[in-house]
């Protein structure tokens, strides 16, 4: 199946500062690739997605990169806010593209 | 609203019994599937289902089983082969094709052992 690597599995920022997820994946065929986040006792939320066609897409606060040659996609968070804690999970491609990567425990210390 | 429901919130199961969890969909979705979270833990794909009366196994299959009669529905069951059912179970459902649509999260059912 397909192999995703997320990093890092902890970032601890200062509230204002900017914060970077980073996750890579195995198949070349991947084309879709989302960042969920998950609150403690809740299931995940999309927050962003990007599709192989482009390489960068903004709404906000947040962003996601797209690097295809490299086979790395990832997430970045500007301004943080103390509501950006939160546990981060990307979605790898692949023949079914449900392989998530193990999540990044983001905390925003005041 | 539109949205995915599963239940019960909590749930305990003693040892050598068979549990199924709930989980409904009003979103029109043709995919649903199951994931189990263990603490500090991705989410492990169990089973998922693309149309009605068809669905596939995941990576941790072993131990569970699923039905799909309903659009709507995508109970599964976690057996007493088993032999670690304590976890947080997550539904989701998705336009298809399956792995290129935005997946659509339940809150969650938390299986426990007694």
């Amino acid at each position: 199946g397909e192999n995703v690597e997320q990093h890092p599995s902890t970032l601890s920022v200062q509230e204002g500062d900017s914060a970077v997820i980073k996750c890579t994946y195995s198949d070349s065929a991947s084309n879709y690739f989302p960042w969920y986040k998950q609150e403690l006792g809740k299931g995940p939320q999309l927050i962003i997605d990007i599709r192989s066609n482009v390489g960068e897409k903004k709404d906000q606060r947040i962003a996601v990169t797209l690097n295809k040659t490299a086979k790395h996609f990832s997430l970045h968070i500007t301004e943080t806010q103390p509501e950006d804690s939160a546990v981060y999970f990307c979605l790898g491609g692949g023949a079914d593209g449900l392989t998530f990567g193990k999540g990044t425990h983001l905390i925003i210390q005041p | 609203d539109g949205g995915i429901t599963q239940s019960p919130k909590y749930l305990f199961r003693k040892e050598g019994q068979n549990v199924t969890l709930s989980c409904e969909q009003n979103l029109n979705h043709d995919a649903m599937y199951w994931y189990r979270q263990d603490p500090g833990q991705g989410l492990r794909l169990i089973y998922y289902s693309q149309i009605v009366n068809d669905f596939q196994k995941g990576d941790i299959a072993e131990g569970y089983s699923v039905s799909r009669e309903k659009k709507e529905s995508f109970p599964l069951t976690v057996t007493s082969a088993q032999k670690n059912p304590t976890a947080f179970y997550l539904c989701a459902s998705s336009m298809v094709p399956v792995g290129n649509q935005p997946q659509h999260f339940g809150d969650g059912t938390r299986l426990s052992i007694l």
